[in-house]
């Protein structure tokens, strides 16, 4: 079993759709949590860092469950430079230092 | 500008033939670290440093080493390449393990 799972998809959507974005993880002591994304071959770029409270930026949306080991990303709106691989990241060990990546999740936002 | 710089981006080589990667930063980061990408697989972490002369292994080790002799520069050392080291390497440098800035990746290919 993966340390990090995620729906390979693709997912196809509409501009203005909603979408989410599952995750889970199995390492209990994982210390943090990312939401990266990642264009076409290029490198990641981190998207949003993942806290038990929730966090939002603009149209995204975070969501941590430590109980379940579930991370979420809710996009609202969709454009089509949304685009994307997206990845989920956990960090875990002494410092949290060791960072294992999900094999991400690619959008197609469709006009 | 801040970034994370690699060279070369792009190398074919043979098998056996030893090779170095480089990496600089430039914004003083202490956290660097190395990935490779295969398809379906996503990232997978080589080796990370935490600062000068102190770096452990990530989940993919075997076949590489790294040194860290100062902060900014983090080289990834192929000592006997083999095939199924072809892949997309990203380097990354961060202030923390927390967010990290990535190179634009070098693409090995071994023969």
């Amino acid at each position: 079993r993966k340390e990090v799972e995620q729906d390979p998809g693709p997912f196809n959507v509409p501009e203005g759709a909603t979408v989410a974005f599952n995750c889970t993880y199995s390492n209990s002591a994982s210390q943090s949590f990312f939401w990266y994304r990642q264009d076409c071959r290029k490198e990641p770029k981190l998207l949003m860092s993942v806290y038990s409270s929730g966090n939002e930026d603009g149209r995204f949306t975070a969501q941590l469950n430590r109980a379940s080991q579930y991370i979420s990303l809710l996009i609202r709106d969709s454009k089509l430079s949304d685009s994307a691989t997206y990845l989920c990241v956990v960090n875990v060990g002494t410092g949290g230092f060791k960072t294992i990546f999900g094999a991400g999740t690619r959008l197609f936002v469709k006009a | 500008e801040a970034q994370v710089t690699q060279n070369p981006r792009y190398l074919i080589t043979v098998t056996g033939k030893k090779l170095t990667v480089t990496c600089s930063q430039n914004m003083n980061h202490e956290y660097m670290s190395w990935y490779r990408q295969d398809p379906g697989l996503g990232l997978r972490q080589i080796y990370y440093s935490m600062n000068v002369e102190v770096t452990d292994k990530g989940d993919v080790p075997e076949g590489y080493k790294v040194s860290r002799k100062e902060k900014r520069n983090f080289p990834l050392i192929l000592e006997s390449p083999s095939p199924n080291q072809t892949s997309l390497y990203f380097c990354a440098s961060s202030p923390t393990p927390y967010e990290q800035y990535f190179g634009p990746g070098t693409r090995l290919t071994v023969t």
